[in-house]
């Protein structure tokens, strides 16, 4: 079945660690995105991206950083710079066009040891 | 700043009835705007989409309406049913950004 995975599904951090969050589709999407939801809040867009080998910056990009050397693959690296990473990640992907119609994989849970 | 207004107060109905969540925004005009569900724990699954063009759009037991001088869209259950006791995410996408805003959503319980 064609979908989102995002792995893992619970994450630890510690002090002065990066860790990657793992995003994977195979819906042959070319946009994918990765959103920060925090409790009681909206999505903030942290990057996106619309092909392989280009990305861009949302609106909370610092902190974090991205690669986009495959179509199916778009990973997320929360770094040390990020000083309050707990919150639930989101990647989604789009076929039409950037933007429309975002479909979500399940989220990753980032919290801080 | 752009702002995105959505109900945080939960909307209690009774199974059968129609629930009405209300998202209205400001200070942008958006060539489109997206209804999503989402529930706890889990992605956003999309529901809708409405361009600037158009009044209304149907789905099943989904309607939303888009009305660019109010700076609102409505969106409407008929028939609600426990099953879609749920948040519901509105995502406005302003003319100059390849990306939709999301506002914090609206909880909807359905009692049976």
């Amino acid at each position: 079945d064609g979908g989102i995975t995002q792995s893992p599904k619970y994450l630890f951090r510690k002090e002065g660690q990066n860790v990657t969050l793992s995003c994977e589709q195979n819906l042959n999407h070319d946009a994918m995105y990765w959103y920060r939801q925090d409790p009681g809040q909206g999505l903030r867009l942290i990057y996106y991206s619309q092909i392989v080998n280009d990305f861009q910056k949302g609106d909370i990009a610092e902190g974090y950083s991205v690669s986009r050397e495959k179509k199916e693959s778009f990973p997320l690296t929360v770094t040390s710079a990020q000083k309050n990473p707990t919150a639930f990640y989101l990647c989604a992907s789009s076929v039409d066009r950037v933007g429309e119609k975002l479909f979500f994989g399940s989220g990753t849970q980032l919290s801080v040891l | 700043s752009q702002k995105i207004e959505q109900n945080s107060e939960a909307l209690n109905i009774q199974e059968g009835k129609t629930a009405t969540l209300t998202c209205n925004y400001t200070n942008y005009s958006p060539a489109y705007l997206q209804w999503y569900r989402q529930d706890p724990g889990r992605g956003p699954v999309f529901l809708l989409l409405i361009r600037e063009n158009e009044k209304e759009k149907r789905k099943e037991r989904l309607k939303v309406t888009f009305d660019t001088t109010l700076k609102q869209s409505l969106f409407h259950i008929t028939a609600s049913q426990p099953a879609d006791s749920a948040t519901y995410l509105c995502a406005p996408k302003g003319r100059g950004s390849y990306i939709p805003t999301f506002g914090r959503g609206t909880s909807l319980i359905v009692h049976p």
